[in-house]
């Protein structure tokens, strides 16, 4: 498997933009979760799905924050307006649910937002 | 909710000689605690875990031990190697699911 994909790897946007990243699990994973990490905040949870559905959005910073899973193979984090305040490096992650709990990391997706 | 605190935020050693990162949670509901490493630039990697019902686990150079009554685990490294410089999160799982509470991260730099 080629692990989970994310897209694009790198975002340079001006303040007010609309901001879309992408992510693929792992083929199988029941579990996706949207992480944002800033030398300031660590590694923040911002939501996660089980099955495609939302079930914890408590870590989502704002309205201007939304995500969706359309399906077991696709979620999106879309930022709408984007601030500088939003530069961060947003992983994805996906896990199976059971006995192991391990949470497989993307590449994560470098946003800046000037 | 879960709250996890690591320590130290940095942590520099001679090559050989060990590493221990220290984590403390708050939820006695927490039942699983992985350890993950970070590179530059890519995401974190899963290298141990242990579970509540266990108190000391290892692999290779690499254990963990776990406090359940003082609510601490703590990450220990041995014969430290270069290739063993970068940032490692703990961080703990309670009863929803397989929600990740993580802690701040130790950046660990491993000096030839």
């Amino acid at each position: 498997d080629a692990g989970v994909i994310q897209s694009p790897r790198h975002e340079v946007t001006e303040m007010g933009q609309e901001v879309t990243l992408r992510c693929k699990p792992i083929s199988g994973h029941d579990y996706l979760f949207w992480y944002r990490q800033t030398m300031m905040r660590g590694l923040e949870l911002l939501i996660y799905f089980n099955n495609n559905v939302p079930i914890d959005d408590s870590g989502m910073p704002e309205d201007r924050f939304s995500a969706k899973m359309p399906n077991a193979s696709f979620s999106t984090l879309k930022i709408q307006p984007s601030e500088p305040r939003d530069s961060a490096v947003y992983f994805c992650a996906s896990s199976l649910s059971g006995e192991s709990y391990e949470q497989y990391f993307g590449p994560g997706t470098r946003l800046t937002v000037t | 909710g879960e709250n996890v605190e690591q320590h130290p935020s940095t942590l520099s050693v001679q090559e050989g000689d060990s590493a221990v990162i220290k984590c403390t949670y708050s939820d006695s509901a927490s039942n699983y605690f992985p350890w993950y490493k970070q590179e530059l630039g890519k995401g974190p990697q899963l290298i141990i875990d242990i579970r509540s019902n266990v108190g000391e686990k290892k692999d290779q150079r690499i254990a963990v031990t776990l406090n359940k009554t003082a609510k601490h685990f703590s990450l220990h490294i041995t014969e430290t190697q270069p290739e063993d410089s970068a940032v490692y999160f703990c961080a703990a799982s309670g009863a929803a699911g397989n929600k990740l509470t993580f802690g701040g991260g130790t950046r660990v730099l491993v000096k030839p």
